[in-house]
């Protein structure tokens, strides 16, 4: 069971390029997060997901993109990097409400 | 609009001690979750707390929730250095939208 599983680690993207992070979980849940946490900050709900094919926006959506064509996979996309997206980003999956929530390790990305 | 604050924001606390982290949420919810993250980590379970009057409790860590109140504390029981870190509180809504918390960076001192 390799749980939430996020790649890249590590990225250092120029301004105006685009990316995407992936993140995989492979414990059959339905609902999944992608969070942003700047440096000594809480973390920001980027968008979410409660089922494939269903996505919905959270408290800091612009810039980003999302989809989730399959349960297991909940990919973001950055489309035109900008140095305010320089963050720590954060996958998360949980099966049902009132379940554990799982976290993958994290995505370091900086944009100069 | 879902809002969730915590404080204190930062608790420096001796070994020993006694103290209480506050979560506050703006609308209604049954579900709360805190965690614990340390520096360059990611963030680790601590408690799910379900139901109105729910205690959960975990060697030094004990969280409870009022949802009259709106309220989650986690009162920390005789501190040692091992729980310094940054505790948050995540609140859910009813469209399933995890907001999390400002955060409390606890530092445990001799």
């Amino acid at each position: 069971n390799a749980g939430v599983t996020q790649t890249p680690k590590f990225r250092i993207l120029k301004i105006g390029q685009s990316m995407t992070l992936q993140c995989t979980q492979d414990m059959n849940h339905n609902y999944m997060y992608w969070y942003r946490q700047d440096p000594g900050m809480g973390l920001k709900l980027i968008y979410y997901s409660v089922g494939a094919g269903i996505t919905d926006k959270g408290e800091v959506p612009n810039g980003y993109n999302v989809s989730r064509s399959t349960t297991e996979d909940f990919p973001l996309r950055l489309e035109l990097a900008a140095p305010s997206q320089t963050s720590v980003y954060f996958c998360a999956s949980l099966y049902s409400s009132g379940n554990t929530i799982y976290f993958g390790e994290g995505s370091w990305l900086t944009v100069v | 609009e879902l809002k969730v604050e915590q404080n204190p924001l930062f608790l420096s606390m001796q070994e020993g001690k006694n103290y209480t982290i506050y979560c506050n949420y703006s609308t209604t919810s049954d579900r709360l979750y805190w965690y614990r993250q340390d520096p360059g980590k990611s963030l680790e379970s601590l408690f799910v707390l379900l139901s109105n009057g729910a205690v959960k409790q975990e060697g030094r860590l004990m969280a409870s929730l009022d949802t009259k109140a709106r309220l989650s504390t986690l009162h920390i029981t005789a501190a040692v250095h091992d729980l310094s870190a940054t505790y948050f509180c995540a609140v859910a809504d009813n469209t399933d939208k995890l907001i999390f918390g400002t955060g409390t960076r606890l530092q445990v001192f001799p």
